[in-house]
């Protein structure tokens, strides 16, 4: 079974730039969440989508935006982008059931990391 | 709000020695889950378990074991006689309610087994 998939593992951006992050999760699995980790903040939760609409969004400004699109790959999206907004960033899939209360465990991607110049 | 807090930073060992992370969390929720991930240099985080908050029987599986105890608020992670490939940063993380796709992490602890 196929893992959850980032493109690109690797960027590198200016500041004022924006850029678009994509996120392939497990076959089956509905819901997808992101996550930014940086060495001062640590992991923090950016937001959640399940069946295309985003259920639950963490503390980040409006320049964080993401989207899921009909077959379940979920796209996050930066814009404006800031020296602080250099992190890894990590997105996970689960199947969790509509009611919003998981089965399992969440499966995390390698990461997208991102160094903003 | 939820909070986690690993308050070992580091932690050096020699193999074959165990190791013990320790974890408080503090939630309002009646109803929570708790989790120990690891993150090897990879990046990827890998599940390594999931706790419910009504469940404080404790579990051992293979060379890990867990210790959750609700009275205190602690979910410590046990991994006895340690390899080298545990080296790795082991992350406790705490669900917002039944929420368990939104989870808050604590900082850390960085793990090295030492030959």
């Amino acid at each position: 079974k196929a893992g959850v998939t980032q493109t690109p593992r690797y960027l590198i951006k200016t500041r004022g730039q924006q850029v678009t992050l994509s996120c392939s999760p497990i076959s089956g699995h509905r819901s997808v969440s992101w996550y930014q980790q940086t060495p001062g903040q640590g992991l923090q939760f950016l937001f959640e989508y399940f069946s295309e609409t985003q259920r639950n969004k963490g503390n980040f400004p409006g320049r964080f935006s993401g989207r899921q699109f009909s077959n379940s790959r979920s796209e996050m999206n930066v814009s404006t982008l800031e020296l602080g907004d250099s992190a890894l960033y990590l997105c996970a899939s689960s199947s969790s059931p509509k009611t919003g209360a998981n089965t399992g465990e969440l499966f995390f991607g390698e990461g997208s990391r991102l160094t903003v110049l | 709000a939820q909070k986690v807090t690993q308050a070992q930073t580091e932690i050096s060992v020699v193999e074959k020695e165990d190791v013990t992370l320790d974890c408080v969390y503090e939630t309002r929720d009646t109803t929570y889950y708790l989790f120990w991930y690891k993150q090897p240099p990879s990046g990827e985080l890998v599940f390594l378990i999931r706790r419910n908050s009504f469940d404080e029987q404790n579990e051992i599986s293979g060379r890990y074991s867990w210790n959750f105890q609700k009275s205190t608020s602690s979910f410590n992670f046990t991994i006895t006689a340690s390899q080298v490939v545990d080296s790795a940063v082991y992350f406790c993380a705490l669900s917002e309610g039944i929420r368990d796709y939104k989870l808050s992490f604590g900082a850390g602890t960085t793990v090295t087994v030492r030959a």
